[in-house]
């Protein structure tokens, strides 16, 4: 069947350290992956999107890698700040369905 | 830019009404437009793909009838639930894919509406 998993419910890590979460997924073939944030009671907000031929991608503070044979994206955020504290989701296109399907999400937590 | 509202952000209604949830993309065409359903401490579940001037696409285990979804234009697509009852309350979330944008697109979300059916 197919899973997308994000192994770690929730992270608590310290103020300036790196941050990494993982997503893994198994029966897909995405065209490419994406990580959303979401804070309590509100919508998802796009972070970034991965294509299958890219390996990393970065926006600031944060980095993406997309392991096609893995079937494993990673998410780093570093230098990281307490206003990083969210959820961060990610997802991937059924490429049959043209729908995004997410995972269950990880609650990161960064302590002062 | 790629902003989507929804409207009511909360709504508290008594057993067996049914409450209308408006998702409008406000400065871009959407003619797909997705809607989610998401439990406390849980992910987003796709309930439904709406497409604008035909009928709706519900994922497995959704009721279509009790949720009635209308994408009559590019830029509004609306969610009715049907005789709701307390198992349905939930944060219903909304998204839009902006047409313009090409084959790799984000979604873009609003910010929810809280439903709490007593």
């Amino acid at each position: 069947s197919q899973k997308i998993e994000q192994n770690s419910e929730a992270l608590n890590i310290q103020e300036g350290k790196t941050a990494t979460l993982t997503c893994n997924y198994t029966n897909y073939s995405p065209a490419y992956l994406q990580w959303y944030r979401q804070d309590p009671g509100r919508g998802p907000v796009f972070l970034l999107l991965i294509r299958e031929n890219e390996k990393e991608k970065r926006k600031e503070r944060l980095k993406v890698t997309f392991d096609t044979t893995l079937k494993q994206s990673l998410f780093h955020i570093t230098a990281s700040q307490p206003a990083d504290s969210a959820t961060y989701l990610c997802a991937l296109e059924d490429s049959s369905a043209s729908k995004i399907i997410f995972g269950s999400g990880t609650r990161l937590s960064i302590r002062p | 830019g790629a902003v989507v509202s929804q409207h009511p952000s909360w709504v508290i209604c008594k057993s067996g009404t049914s409450v209308k949830i408006e998702c409008r993309s406000l400065d871009f065409q959407a003619t797909t437009m997705f809607w989610y359903r998401q439990f406390p401490k849980q992910s987003l579940m796709l309930m439904a793909t709406s497409n604008e001037g035909s009928k709706a696409t519900y994922e497995q285990g959704v009721e279509k009838d009790k949720f009635l979804i209308n994408h009559a234009s590019l830029t509004l697509s609306t969610l009715t639930v049907t005789s709701a009852h307390p198992e349905d309350s939930s944060f219903y979330i909304c998204s839009a894919r902006d047409m313009g944008r090409g084959v790799y697109n984000e979604q873009f979300f609003g910010p929810g509406t809280r439903l709490t059916v007593l």
